[in-house]
């Protein structure tokens, strides 16, 4: 049974580029989530998709938005990047039909922007 | 002030120590509480889940959590050089996004 997985691993753009990272979810999973995670920090929420919808959203620009596919897997965009986006993004999925809906974790993509 | 808070470390400790992490945080609407191990340039992989007050354990960790006191902690016995990585506490009100302290750098010394 794979794990979260997400795509690519690593990514090196410069400022006022535009990028997408992807993510499939753990088999039987419908939610996902995406964290940034600076050097150091622990990762921040940015937002969470269910049924292809936005269900909640951190404080992150609107240079960040999100996709849902109907096969659950979902993309990050991120628009006109600044050098304070290189962070580690991590995506996490979870079952809504489960307590608490524990979120299982990927390797994150590493995002540099020189 | 932030929603949780997390000593910092880093953490040195021989090996076979017993080693305790702790959090404290400020919403009293978390109700469900979790403890993720990272390891260097890796993801999170959660390691305990608890929900409300009470302990928890599985093999050499323990969870407890103190909702009265706002504080979490997470215990490891018979500490082991592998279990070295950075632990995280996250938290959250159920269902939606997770709040995390930190970190914790831990060093099992062999």
């Amino acid at each position: 049974d794979a794990g979260v997985t997400q795509s690519p691993t690593h990514l090196i753009k410069t400022r006022g580029q535009q990028v997408t990272l992807r993510c499939s979810p753990k088999s039987g999973h419908d939610t996902v989530s995406w964290y940034q995670q600076a050097l150091g920090q622990g990762p921040q929420f940015i937002f969470q998709y269910y049924e292809e919808e936005e269900r909640q959203r951190g404080n992150f620009p609107d240079r960040f938005s999100g996709h849902q596919f109907p096969n659950y897997s979902s993309e990050l965009n991120v628009n006109a990047l600044l050098l304070g986006d290189s962070a580690l993004y991590l995506c996490a999925s979870s079952f809504s039909g489960s307590v608490g809906e524990t979120q299982y974790f990927g390797p994150g993509t590493r995002l540099l922007v020189l | 002030q932030k929603e949780v808070e997390q000593d910092p470390g880093p953490l040195s400790v021989p090996e076979g120590a017993i080693v305790s992490l702790n959090c404290t945080y400020s919403n009293s609407a978390f109700q469900y509480f979790m403890w993720y191990r990272q390891y260097s340039r890796k993801g999170p992989e959660l390691l305990m889940y608890t929900y409300s007050s009470g302990n928890k354990e599985d093999g050499r960790f323990t969870a407890q959590v103190d909702k009265s006191s706002k504080y979490i902690s997470l215990f490891i016995r018979d500490s082991q050089p592998s279990d070295s990585a950075t632990y995280l506490c996250a938290m959250s009100a159920g269902g939606n996004k997770l709040v995390f302290g930190a970190g914790t750098i831990l060093r099992v010394k062999s």
